[in-house]
């Protein structure tokens, strides 16, 4: 079956852009993650929905990041006036279930932002 | 804040060594996963660790996690080539079993 999908794998911006970079989960998946990960570094958690609803947001770096998932399904992360500092590989998750100890995360290869 | 140390930071063997990696935290986790990713890929999980002195193999790896639930080691017998990668760590805890908290990884290289 098909896993987790991201588009774009790359998107290349400017300073001061906006972006929108969107998830796919897994059919039936009702949990969604979003995480980031900078060069050399593990994922960072962002943001985690249950259903539509964003159930933990604490991991948004500031105000300038927001994400929806308006029917329970695909989800979009929106980046307005991106900075230098944004530029990482952003990853999204899917989990069937949450609440469970060792519920299994399946990760989407990743969007590479880039902003110059 | 949770943290994960991993260590070592980078690992480059030849084709049948033998490895052991790091985890190692100041908190305690209500479970630590292991993942492996490769290069343009997510990570893909390989086990998840619950109990305090838990072990489990998958074949050729051997991970276990610490009586006391703030660390865990992963070892690799007779590395091959399809073993490169980075292993993540990512604990789970702090009241919440969904989020995250990955350490920075160990760049695993394996020559033929």
């Amino acid at each position: 079956g098909a896993g987790v999908s991201q588009t774009p794998s790359n998107k290349v911006t400017e300073k001061g852009k906006y972006v929108e970079l969107r998830c796919d989960p897994i059919s039936g998946h009702t949990a969604l993650y979003w995480y980031r990960q900078s060069l050399g570094q593990g994922p960072e958690f962002l943001i985690y929905f249950q259903g539509t609803g964003a159930a933990d947001d604490s991991g948004l770096p500031n105000d300038r990041f927001f994400a929806v998932r308006p029917e329970g399904s695909v989800s979009t992360l929106k980046i307005q006036r991106t900075e230098r500092g944004d530029s990482a590989v952003y990853l999204c998750a899917s989990s069937l279930i949450r609440g469970v100890q060792g519920n299994e995360q399946f990760f989407g290869p990743g969007t590479r932002l880039t902003v110059l | 804040t949770q943290l994960l140390e991993q260590s070592p930071q980078f690992l480059s063997i030849q084709e049948g060594e033998n490895l052991t990696v790091y985890c190692n935290s100041s908190s305690v986790f209500s479970s630590l996963q292991w993942y492996r990713q490769e290069p343009g890929e997510g990570p893909v999980l390989l086990v998840t660790v619950v109990t305090g002195g838990e072990v489990k193999k998958l074949k050729r790896l051997t991970f276990q996690f610490g009586d006391a639930r703030k660390d865990s080691s992963l070892h690799i017998t007779a590395a091959q080539p399809g073993d490169t990668g980075l292993y993540l760590c990512a604990g789970a805890g702090g009241g919440s079993n969904y989020k995250l908290t990955f350490g920075k990884g160990t760049l695993l290289t394996v020559n033929p």
